[in-house]
């Protein structure tokens, strides 16, 4: 079975710095699907980057970007020029692309992302 | 506006009794899920269906039974097997392998 670990369960940035988020994950699959979601106090969950394990180019979304390092099996998010609107839960979730394999996502415990104006 | 509807938000019930949580999905997803979240942890998966009519259990299935008779539903039955049943529940589904989970805005039970 796969598991996920956010070893930070909350961070705190000065607004307009940068930030990152942790991430590691552990599995014997080769091919998997990374993601970052937010969830702000709303509760919704919203998808942030996605990653496709076997593309070694890091994933980037206007101010969000990723580092994935896949033998290290580390997927951390950063995050520039942060926002007051950022501020929410950040999870780390992997998805098996093992066809006829278990699906749906396995999550991390979350981060905290405090932002200081 | 296509998207996933959870009913209700919130839901209050007395121990003992089953209860089920409704999900509607209309992006014409293959695949539909219930996770559970509790303070201070990650999202776990309850029960899983990549089509219609058939289900798998998660990690954390006992106490929960759910159907797929179509493809927009994916009802859930909290039983009153649960021995732990307050908890903030989602719904998600997705279009197939190695696409992102789009969810519901969640449904947030309480049992006393």
């Amino acid at each position: 079975a796969q598991t996920v670990t956010q070893s930070q369960p909350e961070m705190s940035v000065q607004e307009a710095e940068t930030v990152t988020l942790s991430c590691t994950y552990d599995t014997s699959e080769s091919d998997y699907y990374l993601f970052w979601y937010k969830q702000p106090p709303s509760r919704q969950m919203i998808l942030v980057i996605r990653q496709e394990a076997y593309k070694q180019q890091n994933a980037t979304e206007n101010r969000f970007s990723v580092n994935f390092q896949k033998a290290a099996k580390s997927f951390s998010l950063k995050i520039s020029d942060s926002q007051l609107g950022d501020a929410a839960m950040y999870f780390c979730a992997y998805r098996s692309a093992v066809l006829g394999g278990a699906d749906g996502l396995t999550f991390g415990k979350g981060t905290h992302l405090i932002i200081q104006p | 506006d296509g998207g996933i509807t959870q009913s209700p938000k919130y839901l209050f019930r007395k121990e003992g009794q089953n209860v089920t949580l409704s999900c509607e999905q209309n992006l014409n997803h293959d695949a539909m899920y219930w996770y559970r979240q509790d303070p201070g942890q990650g999202l776990r998966l309850i029960y899983y269906s990549q089509i219609v009519n058939d289900f798998q259990k998660g990690d954390i299935a006992e106490g929960y039974s759910v159907s797929r008779e179509k493809k927009e539903s994916f009802p859930l039955t909290v039983t009153s097997a649960q021995k732990n049943p307050t908890a903030f529940y989602l719904c998600a589904s997705s279009s197939g392998y190695g696409t992102e989970a789009f969810f519901g805005q969640g449904t947030r039970l309480t049992v006393v």
